[in-house]
């Protein structure tokens, strides 16, 4: 069964500073996509940034990037210039493409960042 | 988000009761999920439909059944509800059959156990 661990239940960064939020996911699939989610008090689950596993160059969106490190299984999301309104719950997920996963998404445990002014 | 309706948005029962959660889609997508989500476990799915009268077991079935009788609706049944059953619940829909788009998800219900 795939796993996906975050292994930092709680981040804190400056305003205007760099955060680098980890995930790292277990997997005998060679072919999946990989995303994060953001979730703010409000509830409300959005999809941040999403990587496909056969592409090579890491996925950005505006002041959001991940490194993906597929042989370490590996793949963190750095937000630039944090803002005040990424304060909320970040969740990585893993799912398998194809096959007979029915687009089933394992999610990891969350890491909750806080921004400080 | 637009397409994607949850019901009710909180809910405290008692014990013993059954209780029912809707999901309603207005978007015809093929595959719906039942996430519940809990501090230190992140979400974890209970049951998944992949059409009309398809559905399956996710990994925290045990307490759970889920209908689907037309595409537009997904109810997510809790046969006896115990406290242990006290979460957030997140109904999430997969739009269309583009496998790298993301998936929408309900605002969630609220559901306490008493």
């Amino acid at each position: 069964a795939q796993t996906v661990t975050q292994s930092q239940p709680e981040m804190s960064v400056q305003e205007a500073e760099t955060v680098t939020l980890s995930c790292t996911y277990d997997t005998s699939e060679s072919d999946y996509y990989l995303f994060w989610y953001k979730q703010p008090p409000s509830r409300q689950m959005i999809l941040v940034i999403r990587q496909e596993a056969y592409k090579q160059q890491n996925a950005t969106e505006n002041r959001f990037s991940v490194n993906f490190q597929k042989a370490a299984k590996s793949f963190s999301l750095k937000i630039s210039d944090s803002q005040l309104g990424d304060a909320a719950m970040y969740f990585c997920a893993y799912r398998p493409r194809g096959g007979t996963s029915y687009g089933k998404l394992t999610f990891g445990q969350g890491t909750i960042l806080t921004v400080h002014p | 988000d637009a397409g994607i309706t949850q019901s009710p948005r909180h809910k405290v029962t008692e014990t013993g009761t059954p209780v029912t959660l809707r999901c309603h889609q207005t978007e015809n997508h093929r595959y719906m999920y039942w996430y519940r989500q809990d501090p230190g476990h992140g979400l974890r799915l209970i049951h998944y439909s992949y059409g009309v009268k398809d559905t399956d077991k996710g990994e925290v079935s045990d307490g759970y059944s889920v209908s689907r009788s037309k595409t537009e609706d997904f109810l997510l049944t809790l046969e006896s509800a115990t406290s242990s059953q006290t979460s957030v619940y997140f109904c999430a829909i997969r739009p269309g059959d583009r496998e790298t788009y993301g998936y929408t998800f309900g605002s969630g219900t609220r559901l306490t156990v008493v």
